[in-house]
């Protein structure tokens, strides 16, 4: 049972565009959401996250969205450069318990110069 | 500050092999986690130390994986015997905080099995 769904699986963004994953989640208890950037032979690394009393969070060029009562929240990558290529992961944590994380599937991003 | 490290950081065995996979956080981090990524799958939680004491062990696949963290400092992941469905890259990740929070994450150890 997945309780992090992502998509799109990948992605290809021409420079300048706007590259946009989705991710929704079930548990109702999750209440912080981070966005991981990987790149190969990398470790994830924390990108830009959100709780869910705000609806948008923006950090440069990275927006999250987030729809509380739709479960769902948003990475919005404005001007997209090559230099985001890269697999992106949504996560969701509660914050009681081993505040562990729950993942998404991942993303691959790939942006064309 | 040096980051989350991890040791080896590629391992091949045959199955039924044992493989010892190490893990360094950051310094003065009391949280220590594992993850396992199976090729396109999530990444998937396996077990969560509060320095020495494993606070959350529920992802754990079977009695085949043991975690150490000696002293509240380094942690080990041991898998004997190890199974083809084994294989995938291993993440260890640290945070300073008890609480909701970033987790820094090692740059993964890729274990396949043969």
């Amino acid at each position: 049972q997945q309780q992090v769904k992502q998509s799109p699986q990948s992605l290809i963004v021409q420079k300048g565009g706007i590259s946009i994953i989705n991710c929704a989640y079930e548990n109702t208890a999750f209440d912080y959401f981070p966005w991981y950037q990987q790149f190969p032979g990398k470790g994830p690394a924390l990108l830009i996250a959100i709780r869910p009393d705000v609806s948008e969070k923006k950090e440069g060029r990275f927006t999250i969205s987030f729809n509380k009562s739709a479960k769902q929240f948003s990475l919005h990558i404005m001007d997209s450069q090559p230099g985001d290529s890269a697999t992106y992961f949504c996560a969701a944590s509660r914050a009681s318990g081993t505040y562990k994380y729950i993942f998404g599937t991942g993303t691959r991003l790939k942006v064309l110069a | 500050e040096a980051g989350v490290t991890q040791f080896p950081s590629h391992s091949v065995i045959e199955k039924g092999q044992t493989v010892t996979l190490r893990c360094d956080p950051i310094s003065g981090h009391d949280n220590l986690y594992w993850y396992r990524r199976v090729m396109g799958k999530e990444i998937k939680f396996l077990l969560h130390f509060v320095k020495e004491s494993k606070q959350d062990e529920s992802g754990m696949p079977n009695n085949r994986f043991l975690a150490e963290r000696t002293g509240g400092t380094y942690s080990t992941l041991k898998v004997q015997p190890a199974e083809l469905e084994d294989s995938g890259v291993y993440f260890c990740a640290s945070s300073q905080d008890f609480g909701v929070g970033e987790q820094y994450f090692g740059p993964g150890t890729r274990l396949t099995v043969t």
